[in-house]
């Protein structure tokens, strides 16, 4: 079957650094996506990932190793506003999303 | 710019009714998705349309219904509400044919069966 895994939750201190793990097994591979979801709000896109290696976006870069089954979301300097669920999803060979359950990421003073 | 518009933001309903959830997207995105969300569990596909007139089947289709007479609208139908289709329902938009084919999320509707 297909799988997603990304832990429950995570808390990290503003200002510093988190690194949200994410590893897969799915049928086939078309891309992996990060998103971000506000309590209550819709996802929103945040980064794609389809080759090896490391995508940066400002404050927040994210890692692909296709070989491994693994990425990582890594945000820095972190803001309360970051507080969020973080939302790991793999495009499989049929072009659909596998969506994982989501990390809810606690920011705390 | 609205990008995807979901009605009802959120209903209240008796076991047995009828539901549709409206969904419209101004972006002339080819395809287009119905999720529900449930806590502890991921994002789960419920039908999809790749293009303006075909539809297909998700992970959970049983109990509801769409249609794709057009780009723009995709509403999902409850044809009798039971307790366990209680959830938050987003729709979502793509672009297929760009560069990474992100989806774009309405707002939600939050339903509640009794």
């Amino acid at each position: 079957g297909q799988n997603i895994d990304q832990p429950t939750e995570m808390t990290a201190t503003e200002g510093a650094i988190v690194q949200i793990n994410c590893t897969y097994q799915t049928s086939g591979f078309n891309g992996l996506f990060w998103y971000q979801q506000h309590a209550g709000e819709a996802p929103t896109f945040l980064s794609y990932n389809v080759l090896d290696g490391l995508e940066e976006k400002g404050r927040f870069s994210s890692f692909l190793s296709r070989s491994k089954g693994y990425s990582y979301l890594l945000l820095k300097e972190l803001q309360m506003k970051d507080s969020a669920s973080y939302l790991c999803a793999v495009r499989d060979s049929n072009y659909q999303l596998i969506w994982g359950a989501g990390t809810k990421l606690i920011i705390k003073p | 710019i609205a990008g995807i518009t979901q009605a009802p933001t959120s209903q209240i309903l008796a076991a047995g009714r009828r539901m549709t959830l409206r969904c419209t997207q101004d972006m002339r995105h080819n395809a287009m998705y119905w999720y529900r969300q449930d806590l502890g569990l991921g994002l789960r596909l419920i039908h999809y349309s790749n293009t303006a007139g075909t539809t297909g089947k998700g992970e959970v289709p049983d109990g509801y219904s769409v249609s794709r007479a057009n780009t723009d609208d995709f509403p999902l139908t409850l044809a009798s509400a039971v307790p366990s289709q209680t959830s938050v329902y987003f729709c979502a938009s793509s672009d297929r044919a760009g560069t990474t084919g992100e989806l774009f999320f309405g707002e939600g509707s939050r339903l509640t069966v009794l």
